[in-house]
């Protein structure tokens, strides 16, 4: 599986759209981009994937580049409960099933 | 509603003694993850299973087993506790579907070994 880089650590202001980067410079054609979180002490929990195209959902929008060697995830209206650990992960579609975490983005969500 | 529960979610154990930590899921998922989590680390992979008596190995399996007699168990053991194995573990389930189907976790095992 591609390795991914974040930064491993930003701020956003309640309220605010926090959007996350991620590079996966080498990621294959066969391998979509997941999104996941880990808030404190609790188990990793799912937020979006994609492929190519933009994705969204009722937590959170995917962008994806066109050449597909990076992405954003965004928030749209960053609360308190949403200061987390924030993985970018990418992963092949068949084969291993198995997900590669790297450090994440630890995400401060401040009043 | 279906879900993924882990027992214990809290033991201590003495080095030595063997530790098996269980993992049940209630969405009839063929894959199945044991991963770990230390300070530092992040999530490292012990083991999985794609399904009943299939069974891989992580990056970090040494000192640990699993079996899949069911698809819906996953227990991981510890054959012999050692104080390195102190740490927080988190089940996981996934579908068949190889179309980017999501992985759903427990709600994390501490353990700590003396």
């Amino acid at each position: 599986d591609a390795k991914t880089t974040q930064p491993p650590s930003m701020d956003c202001a309640e309220g605010r759209a926090a959007n996350l980067p991620c590079n996966h410079s080498t990621i294959s054609g066969n391998e979509y981009v997941y999104w996941y979180r880990q808030i404190h002490s609790q188990g990793p929990q799912y937020i979006i994937h994609g492929l190519k195209n933009n994705e969204t959902n009722e937590m959170a929008s995917l962008i994806i580049t066109e050449d597909r060697k990076s992405s954003t995830l965004i928030l749209p209206h960053a609360t308190l409960r949403d200061t987390a650990v924030y993985y970018c992960i990418v992963r092949v579609i068949q084969g291993a099933q198995k997900l590669v975490f790297g450090q994440g983005t630890r995400l401060t969500i401040n009043p | 509603d279906a879900e993924i529960t882990q027992s214990p979610r809290h033991k201590i154990t003495e080095t030595g003694r063997q530790v098996t930590l269980a993992c049940h899921q209630t969405w009839n998922h063929n894959n199945m993850f044991w991963y770990r989590q230390d300070l530092g680390h992040g999530l490292r992979l012990i083991h999985y299973s794609y399904g009943v008596q299939d069974t891989n190995k992580g990056e970090v399996s040494d000192g640990y087993s699993v079996s899949r007699s069911n698809t819906e168990d996953l227990p991981l053991t510890l054959e012999s506790a050692a104080s390195s194995q102190t740490s927080v573990y988190f089940c996981a389930s996934s579908d068949r579907d190889f179309k980017g189907n999501t992985i759903y976790f427990g709600e994390g095992s501490w353990l700590t070994v003396v």
